[in-house]
């Protein structure tokens, strides 16, 4: 059954580090989307994919970033973790206009 | 600004019905989700409307006015099981998804 992964599914790392989050779907699904969830917040756009070698900021971008190499996986790399990015990551995928989105089990990274 | 309103918790008992409410204030309109999220887990799509009026699937329905900028996901004989946050989501005029914060659904014996 075609599916989309995270790993890791837990991560605790310090500030200033680089991390990096991988996300994989067998979909074979054009766009690949990264979100974060916080407490009364709702899911915020990180970067999005619409295809290889195509990458989108979103309205949270800062201090994240993303590559495209194949349409499997788009992974989230944190380039210098801060405390404020102490947070649980959603990887989605979706294809079509209608853009209903599959959901990874998430990642949850904490940054101390 | 792209604006989603929903409540952020509400109360129910079992074999109930509930209806849980989205307002919306976006650069175009191409549609609006609504999923289910477990503590603990991914979202999970439960319905979508695009045009105005009700959509039912099973126990579930939901409901869309553009005129208005509404959608309310209706909830019949609730079970223990369908406690979960409620996320509405509408796809804006570039195809991007805007997500409401979540209304936290709490069911009671």
């Amino acid at each position: 059954d075609a599916e989309i992964t995270q790993s890791p599914r837990h991560k605790i790392t310090e500030t200033g580090r680089q991390v990096t989050l991988a996300c994989h779907q067998t979909w074979n699904h054009n766009n690949m989307f990264w979100y974060r969830q916080d407490l009364g917040h709702g899911l915020r756009l990180i970067h999005y994919s619409y295809g290889v070698q195509d990458t989108n900021k979103g309205e949270v971008s800062d201090g994240y970033s993303v590559s495209r190499s194949n349409t499997e996986d788009l992974p989230l790399t944190l380039e210098s973790a801060a405390s404020s990015q102490t947070s649980v990551y959603f990887c989605a995928s979706s294809v079509g206009e209608r853009n209903e989105q599959f959901f990874g089990p998430g990642t949850r990274l904490t940054v101390l | 600004g792209q604006n989603i309103d929903q409540p952020t918790e509400m109360t129910a008992t079992e074999g109930a019905i509930v209806q849980i409410n989205c307002t919306y204030q976006t650069s175009g309109f191409n549609g609006l989700f609504w999923y289910q999220q477990h503590a603990g887990e991914a979202p999970t799509f439960l319905s979508y409307n695009v045009l105005d009026g009700l959509e039912e699937k099973g126990r579930f329905s939901s409901f869309l006015s553009r005129s208005k900028g509404y959608s309310y996901l209706l909830l019949k004989e609730l079970q223990m099981k369908d406690s979960a946050s409620y996320l509405c989501a509408v796809v804006d005029s570039n195809y991007q998804l805007i997500w409401g914060a979540g209304t936290k659904l709490i069911i009671k014996p």
